[in-house]
C-alpha cells in the first residue's frame, strides 16, 4: 500500500518556466513533509520541508505548498534551470514513534530543457 | 567532509553468497537507516536504528540483517543473496529520533549509494 504517491513519473519543462511537482499521501498521521533531489550516481539530497502547521514554505526558487484537507503537497520551482534536472522524491513522516522514519514516494524525473 | 560514507560503491554477487554493506557517519547522529531504490518503486525502508543496540524492521526487511554496536556504524548484511536483491542501497542518518520543529533534526542525510548486482 503506497502511502506516498507521485503519480507523474516524469515532467519536462522549458528553462525559465515554472516546474510543478505533485505528491499525494494517504496516512493522516503524517505531519512533516520533505522534498529530496537526486542526481544520477549520487545519494538524495534534502531540498525543502514543511510542517503540517504551515501551508507554505519558501526557500529561494523553491516553494512547497501543503493542502492538508486534500492530503496533497506540491513543489514549485521558479524559474526552472537546467541544473534542476534530476529525480525529485516526496517524503513524509509521522510524529508518533520514530519521527525520522521517512516514507518516500516513487519519484518524478524532471527535465529542464533549453 | 562530514557525512555518511558507504562502501563498497559497486558489488557483484552470485546467488547464495553473503556480503555486508558498510555505513558510517561522523555527525553523531542518533538515527540511522537503510533504503533500497528500485525502478518505479522509489526508496523503500529496509531497517532502521534509533541508537546503539536498537534496531527495527522497515517496509522490506526480508533477507537482510542489521546491527548497531556503535553510534557511528550501521552495517547491512545479506546472508544469502538473491537476484531480487539487485538494487541500489542507500544509508541515511539524522540527528534526532523524535520530532523537533522547526529545526531540521529529522532531515535525513544520505550516503552516495552502493549498487549491488546479484547474478
Amino acid at each position: 500500500d503506497q502511502q506516498v504517491k507521485q503519480n507523474s513519473p516524469s515532467l519536462s519543462v522549458q528553462e525559465g518556466r515554472i516546474s510543478i511537482l505533485n505528491c499525494d499521501y494517504t496516512n493522516s498521521m503524517f505531519d512533516y513533509f520533505l522534498w529530496y533531489k537526486k542526481y544520477p550516481a549520487e545519494g538524495p539530497t534534502f531540498l525543502i520541508s514543511i510542517s503540517s502547521i504551515k501551508d507554505k514554505n519558501e526557500d529561494g526558487r523553491f516553494t512547497v505548498f501543503l493542502n492538508k484537507s486534500a492530503k496533497h503537497l506540491s513543489l514549485h520551482i521558479v524559474p526552472s534551470q537546467p541544473g534542476d534536472s534530476a529525480v525529485y522524491f516526496c517524503a513524509a513522516s509521522a510524529a508518533t514513534g520514530t519521527a525520522s522514519k521517512l516514507t518516500f514516494g516513487t519519484g518524478t524525473r524532471l527535465q529542464v530543457t533549453l | 567532509n562530514a557525512g555518511v560514507t558507504q562502501t563498497p560503491k559497486f558489488q557483484v554477487l552470485k546467488t547464495g553468497q553473503s556480503m555486508t554493506l558498510q555505513c558510517a557517519q561522523d555527525m553523531n547522529h542518533e538515527y540511522m537507516s537503510w533504503y533500497r531504490q528500485d525502478p518505479g518503486m522509489g526508496l523503500r525502508l529496509i531497517h532502521y536504528s534509533v541508537g546503539a543496540g536498537i534496531t527495527d524492521q522497515g517496509e522490506v526487511p526480508n533477507g537482510y540483517n542489521v546491527s548497531r554496536s556503535t553510534t557511528e556504524d550501521f552495517p547491512l548484511r545479506l546472508l544469502s543473496a538473491a537476484p531480487s536483491q539487485t538494487s541500489v542501497y542507500f544509508c541515511a542518518s539524522s540527528h534526532s529520533v523524535f520530532r523537533v520543529i522547526p529545526s531540521g533534526a529529522n532531515v535525513l542525510t544520505f550516503g552516495a549509494g552502493s549498487r549491488l548486482t546479484v547474478l
